[in-house]
C-alpha cells in the first residue's frame, strides 16, 4: 500500500525558513516523480513544485520559484521542501503527492500546515 | 500560463439524479507527439485530501466507481456523474498536466439539494 506522510509544518515568521519532509512508503521513490501541492485556507489547489523521478530534475511555480527548493533522498524514500524567505501568502497545508506532469498525482499525503505570521 | 476555468463553480445535486462540469482551457492540452491528452479530474471530500478521480480526459483512477466518466477535446472537458451519491459531495477540480507550470480549475463544489 502506497502511504505519504508530511511533517515540519507549523508557525514561522515572516522572512523566515521551514522545511518540510514527505516520508513515502510502498514505493521506491527513486522511480516516480514527485509534486508539492498547497491549498490556502478556503481557497483552491495550487501546484508548488515537481521533481523528476528519472534525473530529479525541478520545476517551480512563479510564486516560489527562487525561495522554495525541493530535494530527495532516495536512500531514506523521502521528499523534501525547503522553503525560504516566507510570506504571509504562503500560508497553506501543504499536500505531497506522487505524480508530476507526465503521471497524474494518484497518491496524496493528509498535509500539513504551514502558517505564516508574525 | 494555462488557465482553467470551471462551471458552475457551485453546484447543488439530488441523489440519483445525473451531473456534470465543465472545465475549460486557455490552450490546448493534448500532447501532438503521443495523442494524449494531460487533464485531469480530483474529487477534494471536506476534510480531505484531494483524490484522482479521472486522468488523461477519460480514464477512471484505480478504484473510482463507473458512474463517473471524463470525456472532451483538447480546450474543454466534461466530468459526468450518471447518477449523484451523497458521498460525491465535495468540491471538484480539474488540472492540466501537459505543461509546467500544472496549473488547477478553481473547484466546483458540489453540494446536495
Amino acid at each position: 500500500e502506497v502511504q505519504l506522510l508530511e511533517s515540519g509544518g507549523g508557525l514561522v515568521q515572516p522572512g523566515g525558513s521551514l522545511r518540510l519532509s514527505c516520508v513515502v512508503s510502498g514505493i521506491t521513490l527513486s522511480r516516480y516523480g514527485m509534486s508539492w501541492i498547497r491549498q490556502a485556507p478556503g481557497e483552491g489547489l495550487e501546484w508548488v513544485s515537481s521533481i523528476s523521478g528519472s534525473d530529479s530534475t525541478t520545476y517551480y511555480g512563479g510564486s516560489v520559484k527562487g525561495r522554495f527548493t525541493t530535494s530527495r533522498d532516495n536512500s531514506k524514500n523521502t521528499l523534501y521542501l525547503q522553503m525560504n524567505s516566507l510570506r504571509a501568502e504562503d500560508t497553506a497545508v501543504y499536500y505531497c503527492a506522487k505524480g508530476w506532469r507526465r503521471l497524474p498525482h494518484d497518491y496524496w499525503g493528509p498535509g500539513t500546515l504551514v502558517i505564516v505570521s508574525s | 500560463d494555462i488557465v482553467l476555468t470551471q462551471t458552475p463553480l457551485f453546484l447543488p445535486v439530488t441523489p440519483g439524479e445525473p451531473a456534470s462540469i465543465s472545465c475549460r482551457s486557455s490552450k490546448s492540452v493534448s500532447d501532438n507527439d503521443d495523442g494524449n491528452t494531460y487533464l485531469d479530474w480530483y474529487l477534494q471530500k471536506p476534510g480531505q485530501s484531494p483524490q484522482l478521480l479521472i486522468y488523461m480526459l477519460g480514464y477512471r483512477a484505480s478504484g473510482v466507481p463507473d458512474r463517473f466518466s471524463g470525456t472532451g477535446s483538447s480546450t474543454e472537458f466534461t466530468l459526468k456523474i450518471s447518477r449523484v451519491e451523497a458521498e460525491d459531495v465535495g468540491i471538484y477540480y480539474c488540472v492540466q498536466r501537459i505543461e509546467f507550470p500544472l496549473t488547477f480549475g478553481p473547484g466546483t463544489k458540489v453540494e446536495i439539494k
